[in-house]
């Protein structure tokens, strides 16, 4: 199994809501990122987790707030989103450091 | 981590070799090269990496030149599904922990009929 699976896989929301953005995986992976990816450009990282510890954040508005409540799930949690943060929301795993990351379908964001 | 230079564009007739060139002037010893690609609207997906050796694995080749300031992605029968942006990766050992992939813009290769 080298699936990534993210849910959902669209989501529209108001900038008053909060939502939260799940990625699950099953390949023991100890590490995990979020990535964001806007039209015709290439995905940014946003944060990484190392053994369930967060050990990357790239300077994120507090308004994306992650979280890794075990090695197999990361979630991202969103409040008062700006339409702005419309993007492509990625999720991705791998062992440990300089081996291959396996990345999930993406969720469809759009901030209205 | 060492910045990578990829033309913006390619095309490749279906069923001939595309070979996809990036430099990486600046990599250091322990920095590895990465290729992944993109299909439009997919997640990335991992296609090969190396460090001074030439790699093959069921998708590609990565061929390395010897001063390691340069590689080439080598896809030995192109298909039209093979049409999506290829990123070329250097991504150096942050002596432990987990760190992550910093994408450059990438060559949207187009494979013709």
């Amino acid at each position: 199994d080298t699936e990534v699976t993210q849910t959902p896989k669209h989501l529209v929301m108001g900038m008053t809501n909060k939502k939260s953005l799940k990625c699950e995986q099953h390949m023991g992976h100890r590490a995990m990122y979020w990535y964001k990816q806007k039209a015709k450009k290439p995905p940014e990282l946003m944060f990484v987790y190392s053994y369930e510890k967060l050990s990357i954040n790239e300077s994120v508005p507090s308004r994306f707030s992650p979280e890794c409540p075990n090695s197999s799930l990361l979630n991202l949690h969103l409040h008062a989103l700006q339409p702005e943060d419309s993007a492509l929301y990625l999720c991705a795993s791998s062992q440990r450091v300089n081996t291959e990351a396996f990345f999930g379908q993406g969720t469809r964001l759009t901030v209205v | 981590d060492a910045k990578t230079t990829q033309p913006p564009s390619m095309d490749c007739a279906e069923g001939r070799a595309a070979n996809l060139p990036c430099n990486h002037s600046t990599i250091s010893g322990n920095e590895y090269v990465y290729w992944y690609r993109q299909i439009h609207s997919q997640g990335p997906q991992y296609i090969i990496h190396g460090l001074k050796n030439n790699e093959t694995n069921e998708m590609a080749s990565l061929i390395i030149t010897e001063d390691r300031k340069s590689s080439t992605l080598i896809l030995p029968h192109a298909t039209l599904r093979d049409t999506a942006v290829y990123y070329c990766i250097v991504r150096g050992y942050s002596g432990g922990g987990a760190d992550g992939l910093t994408f450059g813009k990438g060559t949207h290769l187009i494979i013709q009929p």
